[in-house]
This record gives structure tokens, sequence and C-alpha cells, in this order.
């Protein structure tokens, strides 16, 4: 059965330190990873993994894939209150295209 | 707003109840997806619709009985559910195998008394 394990489950940190996400995976056809953060309700989508070693930025959020360890990380630079939320992975598979396997999801609580 | 529009926001029902949940977007996304989201748990895909026509049904039990009219509009229809059922019921759309992942809607939060 596929699955989608991220660690840690949560995490509290203060403003201004740096956090480092995981998630791995276990799929057949892996098609792309995914990244999502969830604040109150709606997911919002931050990035979108298809090859491995190359790395996503978007401001002080970056993001890579490692395809041979089958996991991808989430770093988030000099943190603020505002990145508190749940930080989501999702993995799909190619045979299932339109199909998101989702992780528990890791809660980060930034301190001021 | 995501462009993904669900309502109601929040929904207490009772077991008996016969309810219904509803999405929309006009944002040209063809496929369409409920997830359920409860507490400490992963977000599990419900059903998939693709062109209107439902290409997944994730072994959800028969009081949820999901619709889809047209691409823009989804809809979860919902009778004698039970409290387990209490959870976030989140729709999401996506452009057929996109390169954009889903948008999501903010969510319809059930309570099941």
């Amino acid at each position: 059965e596929d699955k989608v394990v991220q660690s840690p489950l949560s995490l509290v940190v203060h403003e201004g330190d740096t956090v480092t996400l995981n998630c791995s995976y276990e799929v057949t056809n892996f098609r792309s990873l995914l990244w999502y953060k969830q604040e109150k309700k709606a997911p919002t989508f931050l990035f979108m993994l298809t090859s491995s070693g190359i790395e996503k930025k978007s401001g002080r959020l970056s993001s890579i894939l490692d395809k041979k360890e089958l996991s991808s990380i989430l770093n988030i630079t000099a943190t603020q209150t505002g990145d508190s939320a749940i930080y989501l992975c999702a993995v799909e598979e190619v045979e299932y295209g339109n199909k998101l396997v989702f992780g528990a999801g890791t809660i980060l609580r930034v301190k001021s | 707003e995501t462009g993904v529009t669900q309502t109601p926001r929040h929904l207490v029902m009772g077991m008996t109840n016969k309810k219904s949940l509803k999405c929309e977007q006009h944002l040209g996304h063809n496929a369409m997806y409920w997830y359920k989201q409860s507490a400490k748990k992963p977000l599990e895909l419900m059903f998939v619709y693709n062109f209107k026509e439902q290409t997944e049904n994730n072994s959800v039990p028969s009081r949820f009985s999901p619709e889809c009219p047209n691409s823009s509009h989804l809809f979860l229809h919902l009778h004698t559910l039970q409290p387990e059922d209490s959870a976030l019921y989140l729709c999401a759309s996506r452009v057929d195998r996109g390169t954009y992942g889903y948008t999501f809607g903010s969510g319809t939060r059930l309570t099941v008394v």
C-alpha cells in the first residue's frame, strides 16, 4: 500500500530559526511530490517536485527531492510567526495521475 | 479566496438527517475531488471525478453519495451519518494531470450529533 510519512509530527521554534521538514514515500510509479501549507482550512500549494536534485525556492521556503532516497525536505529560513501552520506532503503516481496521497502533516508553531 | 468555493462552511446534523455539501469552481479545471480530513490523520481521498465521470471511489461507505452534474460543480450528499464521520471535508480541483497541484476549497466542518 502506498505510504507517505512526514516527520517530525510537530515542531515548536522561535522566530528567526531555520527548520527542515521531512517527507518520505513509498509508491509504485512516482510522478511528483507536492508540498502544501494549511493554516486554517484550505491547504495552499507551495511546490511541485518531479526531478531529483533540483531545488525549488520561493522566498524563505525551499524544497528538494531525492528520488534515490525516496524523500523530500522543505526548508524554511528566518521563520516568522506567519509560518505557523500544518505542512502537508503529497505524492502522485503515474498510473493514478489525478490522485494525491497525503502524509499526516507536520504542525509547525513559530513563537515570537 | 482560492477560486474553489465550498458551502456551507459549517454543518451540524443529526444521524437521521440528509444534507448536501456543495463545491464550485470556475477555474476551468476538469478534475474534482472530495477529501476527508480527520484530526491527526492524513487527508483521505474519497472520490475523484474527471470530466464529470467518477474515476475513483476509495471504498467510501454508501452513506456518502457524490454527484458531479458538470465540470464546475461537485456535491456530496450525506444521509444517516455516524458521529465518526465528523471531520473537515475538503473539495479540490485541478487541470487534468496538470503541473500545478490541486486548488483546495476552504472546506466544510461537519459535526454529526
